[in-house]
């Protein structure tokens, strides 16, 4: 199956500062990438969309400013998360779409302290 | 809109009995359905989907599901279980129609096996 690759795996960060998470579709192109956000215990919760060449399309109460999308190319989505604070501490998982089914990175830890 | 429902946000198990993991979905248009399982600390890995076709689907791992459109249901069964299955299980829905739709997610049910 397709690979979707994520990294860093995880990361630590200082309050205030921004951390950027990268997903790659390393074997096929993805004109749409997803990220999603899951917490301890719970669900994936899908946080945007990521379109190749335009703007991002964020499900509600997520915050744009906050996490800032850019799929600049057809193999790579960017996340970054300004301004983090301890809240924004969670999982961060991307995805893309091959042929009709969702393949998923590994996964970002990012802790917040 | 789809959304997906799972009933049991824990299930414990004895090695070797079988074992059902419960999904309902709602949707107003056709859906593709999928279970991912997550191990921890690492991302999704695909156990099975429907996408057409014959109803009773067949996954990895000796896992199975079978759509039921009346019931709107695609409930996960394992006949006997073994300790590597403890991990958390994800039902999860798509609208066919969409060629890059996302993916909605239930909130998953964590299968712990006893020995």
């Amino acid at each position: 199956g397709a690979v979707v690759s994520q990294h860093p795996s995880w990361v630590i960060c200082k309050s205030g500062t921004s951390v950027k998470i990268e997903c790659r579709s390393l074997d096929f192109q993805a004109t749409t990438m997803f990220w999603y956000r899951q917490f301890p215990k719970q669900s994936l919760m899908l946080m945007a969309t990521s379109n190749e060449g335009s703007k991002a399309t964020y499900e509600q109460g997520v915050e744009k400013d906050k996490f800032l999308i850019n799929h600049a190319s057809l193999t790579l989505s960017t996340l970054t998360v300004t301004s983090a604070h301890p809240e924004d501490s969670s999982f961060y998982i991307c995805s893309a779409m091959s042929g009709g089914e969702a393949f998923f990175g590994q996964g970002t830890r990012l802790t917040v302290v | 809109a789809q959304s997906v429902t799972q009933l049991d946000s824990q299930v414990p198990v004895f090695e070797e009995a079988p074992v059902e993991l419960r999904c309902n979905y709602s949707s107003s248009v056709s859906v593709y359905l999928f279970w991912y399982v997550q191990y921890p600390n690492q991302g999704l890995q695909l156990l099975l989907k429907y996408l057409s076709g014959s109803t009773l689907v067949k996954g990895i791992n000796g896992f199975e599901a079978e759509f039921n459109k009346s019931q709107t249901s695609f409930h996960l069964r394992k006949p006997s279980v073994h300790i590597s299955d403890t991990a958390e299980y994800f039902c999860a829905v798509s609208d066919k129609d969409s060629s890059a739709s996302k993916i909605i997610f239930g909130s998953g049910t964590r299968l712990s096996i006893r020995p």
